[in-house]
């Protein structure tokens, strides 16, 4: 059973970069052939898909936040990551890190509340 | 973008009652649609992929129908620990996108 677990500050500033960090235990990042999805949810608000990474790196991001987002995979540990840049009080949402086969989301990470502010 | 239009955005129906849910997609989608459920404070978890397979440890008074633009999630026999979110998402495109959630509670 693989589990996701998100990690990373949970306070930004505004015009900084939002970093986070998902470990993945149960299942290699590198070699399951899943995409490594982020979504994020608006406070009392719907699901927003962010993007996600193919095991072998390729990736596909949402066109409303593409030019400020990137994701990645982890160079020795089994992480992949999301990086969103110049944020705004609008990025403040709680974060979900996911494993999915390409459009079905089946395993999500407990997800984790970032707060852009100053 | 494929826009998708859940309804009711909230129900309340009686342990037992049969509840459905709509979700309308702005174009052909195919069977691209999933369904999840999202308890207070939880991740969402997958309950139907492909319009009406159900995932795996799933109960079955749950299901799904529908192709095209139109499809249906149903709970034959609500019971008090489906009291959750339920929200549909699309996949034939991306980006992908989900309806704006049905809000299920006990009357």
């Amino acid at each position: 059973q693989v589990q996701l677990q998100e990690s990373g500050p949970g306070l930004v500033k505004p015009s900084q970069t939002l970093s986070l960090t998902c470990t993945v235990s149960g299942g290699s990042i590198n070699s399951d052939g899943y995409y490594w999805t982020w979504i994020r949810q608006h406070p009392g608000k719907g699901l927003e898909w962010i993007g996600y990474i193919y095991y072998s790196g390729s990736t596909h991001y949402n066109p409303s936040l593409k030019s400020l987002v990137t994701i990645s995979l982890g160079t020795s540990k089994n992480q992949f990551s999301l990086k969103l840049t110049s944020v705004t009080a609008a990025d403040t949402a709680v974060y979900y890190c996911a494993r999915g086969d390409k459009g079905i989301v089946y395993d999500w990470g407990q997800g984790t509340l970032v707060t852009v502010s100053s | 973008d494929i826009q998708m239009t859940q309804s009711p955005s909230s129900l309340s129906a009686s342990v037992g009652d049969r509840v459905t849910i709509t979700c309308q997609a702005s174009q052909d989608i195919d069977n691209y649609l999933n369904w999840y459920q999202q308890k207070p404070g939880k991740a969402p978890k997958l309950l139907i992929h492909d319009a009406s397979n159900l995932e795996t440890g799933v109960p079955s008074r749950f299901s799904g129908s529908g192709s095209g633009t139109d499809f249906s999630f149903t709970i034959s026999s609500l019971q008090p620990e489906d009291i959750a979110t339920y929200y549909c998402q699309q996949y034939e495109n991306i980006p992908l996108t989900f309806g704006g959630g049905t809000k299920v509670e006990i009357k």
